[in-house]
């Protein structure tokens, strides 16, 4: 079964600085999107960026980067110049056709 | 980006009784549509997978008489929880595929059963 999974429960970061939120998946599936998930205190869960695993450049939008390893089934994000918006628990998750898994977040913490 | 939406976006009820969620695919059409139930400071869990002009698909674990999927259209969804107790009190959240891959989001609906 696929299994999402995010080590960092809480994480904090300076405002303007740079911060990057861990996740590693397992799958034997060779064709699959991963993505990043925000979730602010109003619950609404925004997507951040997605990354095709067939695709080797890593996906970029903005302020926010992967860094995609799919040998190692390693699935970072890197959000550079922080800003207080960027508070919010982040969710790693896994798609395949209709399945979806979702790690278990990151509380990203900004601080003024 | 596609949007979902959902109401209530908050509701109370009385013990026993049922609620009725709605989610709405708003400018695109949704065959499939998700629920998820979220405790506080928890990631979220797939309860089921609506299909239009079919059976919902539950996770184990899920009393399919407790929580009714209908999906009546292709912009529709709802979960109606039935019999409500306190223990059903949670935050759900309902989302559709767009594209071949990507899940939006509904905003979510709290339920608190007195």
């Amino acid at each position: 079964a696929q299994t999402v999974t995010q080590s960092q429960p809480e994480m904090s970061v300076q405002e303007a600085e740079t911060v990057t939120l861990s996740c590693t998946y397992d799958t034997s599936e060779s064709d699959y999107y991963l993505f990043w998930y925000k979730q602010p205190p109003s619950r609404q869960m925004i997507l951040v960026i997605r990354q095709e695993a067939y695709k080797q450049q890593n996906a970029t939008e903005n302020r926010f980067s992967v860094n995609f390893q799919k040998a190692a089934k390693s699935f970072s994000l890197k959000i550079s110049d922080s800003q207080l918006g960027d508070a919010a628990m982040y969710f790693c998750a896994y798609g395949s056709g209709n399945q979806f898994y979702f790690g278990t977040g990151t509380s990203l913490t900004v601080i003024p | 980006g596609a949007v979902v939406s959902q109401h209530p976006s908050w509701v109370i009820c009385k013990s026993g009784t049922s609620v009725k969620i709605e989610c709405r695919s708003l400018d695109f059409q949704a065959t499939t549509m998700f629920w998820y139930r979220q405790f506080p400071k928890q990631s979220l869990m797939l309860m089921a997978t609506s299909n239009e002009g079919s059976k919902a698909t539950y996770e184990q674990g899920v009393e399919k008489d407790k929580f009714l999927i209908n999906h009546a259209s292709l912009t529709l969804s709802t979960l109606t929880v039935t019999s409500a107790h306190p223990e059903d009190s949670s935050f759900y959240i309902c989302s559709a595929p767009w594209g071949s891959d990507t899940q939006y989001f509904g905003p979510g609906t709290r339920l608190t059963v007195l």
